[in-house]
């Protein structure tokens, strides 16, 4: 079955250091996303992508988080500056680009700032 | 703005028997969609059903049904004949309608499930 893989699925970081969390979507998806967990906590919305740019971001996906799509196959996520309040369970997804369901998580980047 | 609302933070059932996991949502969209998954210890999120606002009949897949009641605005998880492995963190998640909330999932709170031998 196919599956998103997410690389790598721990990493822990220094404070103020860049980090980016890789992954490779469904290959016949068209839409992307990106959400994050903190521990205990519900799963949050980041943003989405979709013909090579972005289509919709929360709120936390402020100036020190980008996108990227750097070729046919990786979604890529970039936090500039890390932060304590970053360390959470980041989740890379794609779907189908019609509705219904096939909407599917890959296993997830402990991310750990210290 | 669409919302989930997930009432039992935790829920306990016996082996072999049949569960109920609560979730409400709000939405003024006319077509939605509404997920479950399971997330278990080691932190995946396994898709476990899903269900069209358009569907005349309820989601079935293997041993997870979804009581899907439209009017309501509930869309409630059974678990049948209820296994150790079922253990795990259960969310439901509702898909935006249109625009550029399209694919968007909101979240809700999550449900602690514990099987007992």
């Amino acid at each position: 079955e196919p599956e998103v893989t997410q690389t790598p699925s721990h990493q822990v970081t220094q404070m103020g250091q860049e980090v980016i969390l890789r992954c490779v979507p469904i290959s016949n998806h068209l839409y992307f996303y990106w959400y994050r967990q903190i521990l205990g906590q519900k799963v949050e919305f980041l943003v989405s992508f979709y013909n090579n740019e972005i289509s919709e971001k929360s709120e936390i996906f402020d100036d020190q988080f980008s996108v990227e799509r750097p070729d046919g196959s990786n979604f890529t996520l970039k936090i500039r500056s890390t932060k304590l309040e970053d360390s959470a369970m980041y989740f890379c997804a794609s779907s189908p680009l019609q509705g219904g369901d096939g909407y599917t998580f890959g296993s997830g980047t402990r991310l750990t700032v210290v | 703005a669409q919302k989930i609302t997930q009432t039992q933070p935790g829920m306990f059932v016996q082996e072999k028997e049949a569960v109920t996991l609560d979730c409400t949502y709000d939405t003024s969209d006319p077509s939605y969609g509404l997920f479950w998954y399971k997330q278990p210890s080691s932190g995946e999120m396994i898709f476990l059903i899903y269900q069209g606002s358009y569907d005349q009949q309820n989601a079935t897949e293997g041993r997870y049904s979804l009581n899907f009641q439209k009017a309501r605005k509930s869309a409630n998880l059974v678990i049948s004949a209820s296994q150790l492995g079922d253990s795990a963190m259960y969310f439901c998640a509702m898909r935006g309608a249109g625009g550029t909330s399209y694919g968007k999932l909101t979240f809700g709170q999550g449900t602690i499930l514990t099987v007992h031998p």
